[in-house]
């Protein structure tokens, strides 16, 4: 079936770096534009950051642009989330969501079940 | 601080209808970028719910609809069940942004 897996989520000190991973399976996932969306504790749902089929096309939220950045490697399946400079506001869980890209404003139709970052020293 | 405003809470009673209300601008849906809805059980991931403001994916009861008029759009919810104790989102599009942008957020709660 369509699955999305995160993985990589950790506690990390403010200013390091961390990467996050999204495995998926069930569907071709060059056919498919990704995005990162991130809740911190007890908030509501932010988006991060989204990456094009080919991944040529990359856009940020404003809060990560220049420290976050996206990237894809569609031979093996995966998406990824590069996290630099990192500060306590980054705390949230951090879901992988796929976009068929159809429409004007993106549909996350299928989500991962999420990974914890905490950012504290 | 989203530009997409919802109200923080509904309820009603099991059978009732209510209405969650998603409130943007011209750089958003009144731009005519399509508006989502996303359904988050607690503690679990969120889950599309409509798309293109009234289109339901496989699965989803037809209890939920949803509308568009002007800068706003509406999710309804019909016949109120438990189950549908959950916190519910929009999403769009906003040009001055550039970017995806979700609403803030409403809790609906089964009395």
């Amino acid at each position: 079936q369509v699955q999305l897996v995160e993985s990589g989520g950790g506690v990390v000190q403010p200013g390091r770096s961390l990467r996050l991973s999204c495995a998926v399976s069930g569907f071709t996932f060059g056919k498919y534009g990704m995005h990162w969306v991130r809740q911190a504790p007890g908030k509501g749902l932010e988006w991060v950051a989204f990456t094009s089929v080919d991944g040529n096309i990359k856009n940020y939220a404003d809060s990560v642009k220049g420290r976050f950045t996206i990237s894809r490697d569609n031979s093996k399946n995966t998406l990824f989330l590069q996290m630099n400079t990192l500060r306590a506001e980054d705390t949230a869980v951090y879901y992988c969501a796929r976009d068929p890209i159809v429409g004007t404003s993106g549909t996350f139709d299928i989500w991962g079940q999420g990974t914890m970052v905490t950012v504290s020293s | 601080q989203s530009v997409l405003s919802q109200p923080p809470s509904v309820s009603g009673a099991p059978g009732q209808r209510v209405t969650i209300s998603c409130t943007g601008s011209s750089s958003n849906i009144g731009a005519g970028y399509d508006v989502h809805w996303y359904q988050q059980l607690p503690g679990t991931a969120p889950k599309l719910l409509i798309y293109d403001y009234n289109n339901r994916p496989s699965g989803v009861p037809d209890r939920f609809s949803g509308s568009k008029s002007g800068t706003s759009a509406s999710l309804a919810i019909t016949g109120l069940q438990a189950e549908d104790e959950a916190d519910y989102y929009c999403q769009s599009f906003d040009s001055g942004l550039s970017g995806y942008v979700f609403g803030t957020g409403t809790t609906v709660t089964v009395l």
